[in-house]
């Protein structure tokens, strides 16, 4: 059973800094994990897709990394805003056989201080 | 940018009465799921459809819920008799593969009284 785990729990910056978010999953067989960002109340907006056969995806000041044999994704994220205050979840669906269900990380609750 | 459009985004029910929340997936989309979140925890899978059938389900989705895609754009999620720990937020997500991509919709808020 895959499990998923992000660390920290929660997170306070100065406006400007640079931060890393980590996710790390239990079962390295993935075919792919995904980013997520959760405003207060709100759905879930994709951030960045990396493949199973990717180490990196970069969109604008975000990057993730992917460690499949380690079992380990980095979000970091460049010149952190006020507007990046949100929780960042980690999701990863599951290798193949059918399976469909995608287990989620519990989030990091980010807080950029102007 | 294509979206997975959720209504309504909040709704109040009594315990006992039945609730449906509609979905409408992206078009070209070909799985669609229902996930839900309880305030302050996990996000959790409960039911994946195609081609008109269940594909997976979790163990919370027991007899009380039902899925049904009535034409080919809306996609919904019934409860029939709410209970308190029903209250969670319900998001609706589409993908155009098989585990690739999942698009998430706003999610509509239960709240049972």
């Amino acid at each position: 059973k895959q499990e998923v785990t992000q660390i920290p729990a929660a997170l306070s910056v100065p406006e400007g800094e640079n931060l890393v978010l980590n996710c790390s999953f239990t079962d390295s067989a993935i075919y792919n994990l995904q980013w997520f960002r959760q405003d207060p109340g709100k759905g879930l907006t994709s951030l960045l897709l990396i493949q199973s056969s990717q180490r990196e995806q970069t969109s604008g000041r975000l990057n993730a990394s992917l460690d499949k044999s380690s079992g380990r994704s980095t979000l970091y994220i460049a010149a952190s805003q006020p507007g990046d205050s949100a929780t960042y979840l980690c999701a990863v669906p599951p290798y193949s056989g059918g399976y469909q269900k995608v287990t989620f990380g519990i989030g990091t609750k980010l807080q950029v201080i102007p | 940018e294509p979206e997975v459009t959720q209504t309504p985004s909040h709704q109040v029910t009594q315990m006992g009465q039945e609730v449906i929340l509609r979905c409408v997936p992206i078009s070209n989309h070909l799985y669609f799921y229902w996930y839900r979140q309880i305030l302050g925890q996990k996000v959790e899978f409960l039911v994946s459809f195609y081609n008109n059938e269940i594909s997976e389900k979790s163990e919370i989705f027991d007899d009380q819920f039902s899925v049904e895609r009535p034409d080919g754009s809306n996609f919904t999620l019934k409860i029939r008799s709410t209970k308190l720990e029903d209250s969670a937020m319900y998001f609706c997500a589409s993908s155009e593969t098989l585990g690739y991509g999942y698009t998430f919709g706003s999610g509509t808020r239960l709240t049972v009284v």
